[in-house]
């Protein structure tokens, strides 16, 4: 297994561009969740799946829109990049005993 | 909502040191997980709690669930260079399809 994939691993754009983040796992896993981690601190979430087609907000959705069309999937899309969205974007899924997690992806909005 | 505080927010220590850290809440959580992040990767999940007054090793770590289930506490004994990194607390919502993550503890270990 893979495990849970996340592309790209770095991106820059620029203010005002959009771009989707994309996250798959090849676990089977229901559930699955889009963070953010600004440097120095934990990590936040933005959206969570418990499967597919069906999406949540979590902590701090505003500005990320998500989809599940599949089980595999669940693409983050920034419609309008801000500097304040800099960070770094950990995807994870999950089972009973735990989540697991992508190796992130690096975004730097300028 | 529901917030972990964890302390202390970084340690310097000496390679062969014993480390401990632990993770507090003011509300009451059934699952306390405790995961490792290294510089540039994603968290990996170190081990997981599921009873009050639990204690589990994986290997050189030990965690315990704390007796009133506001607290978690993870140590890690004759640390080594590869220890480095920064160590988290997860706790899930009462569905069980959050979690919430302390602000982490940052270990670094001197050869």
């Amino acid at each position: 297994n893979a495990g849970v994939t996340q592309t790209p691993k770095f991106r820059i754009l620029k203010i005002g561009q959009s771009m989707t983040l994309q996250c798959t796992q090849d676990m089977n896993h229901n559930y699955m969740y889009w963070y953010r981690q600004d440097p120095g601190m934990g990590l936040k979430l933005i959206y969570y799946s418990v499967g597919a087609g069906i999406t949540d907000k979590g902590e701090v959705p505003n500005g990320y829109n998500v989809s599940r069309s599949t089980t595999e999937d669940f693409p983050l899309r920034l419609e309008l990049a801000a500097p304040s969205q800099t960070s770094v974007y950990f995807c994870a899924s999950s089972h009973p005993g735990g989540q697991f997690f992508g190796p992130g992806t690096r975004l730097t909005v300028l | 909502g529901q917030q972990l505080n964890q302390s202390p927010q970084s340690m310097f220590i000496q390679e062969g040191e014993d480390v401990s850290m632990n993770c507090t809440s003011s509300s009451i959580f059934n699952t306390w997980l405790w995961y490792k992040q290294e510089p540039g990767e994603g968290p990996v999940l170190l081990i997981a709690l599921y009873k009050a007054g639990e204690l589990t090793s994986n290997g050189r770590l030990t965690a315990q669930f704390g007796i009133t289930r506001k607290d978690s506490f993870l140590n890690i004994s004759a640390s080594i260079p590869s220890d480095v990194g920064i160590y988290f607390c997860a706790g899930p919502n009462n569905a069980g399809n959050m979690l919430t993550f302390g602000g982490g503890t940052r270990l670094m270990v001197k050869p």
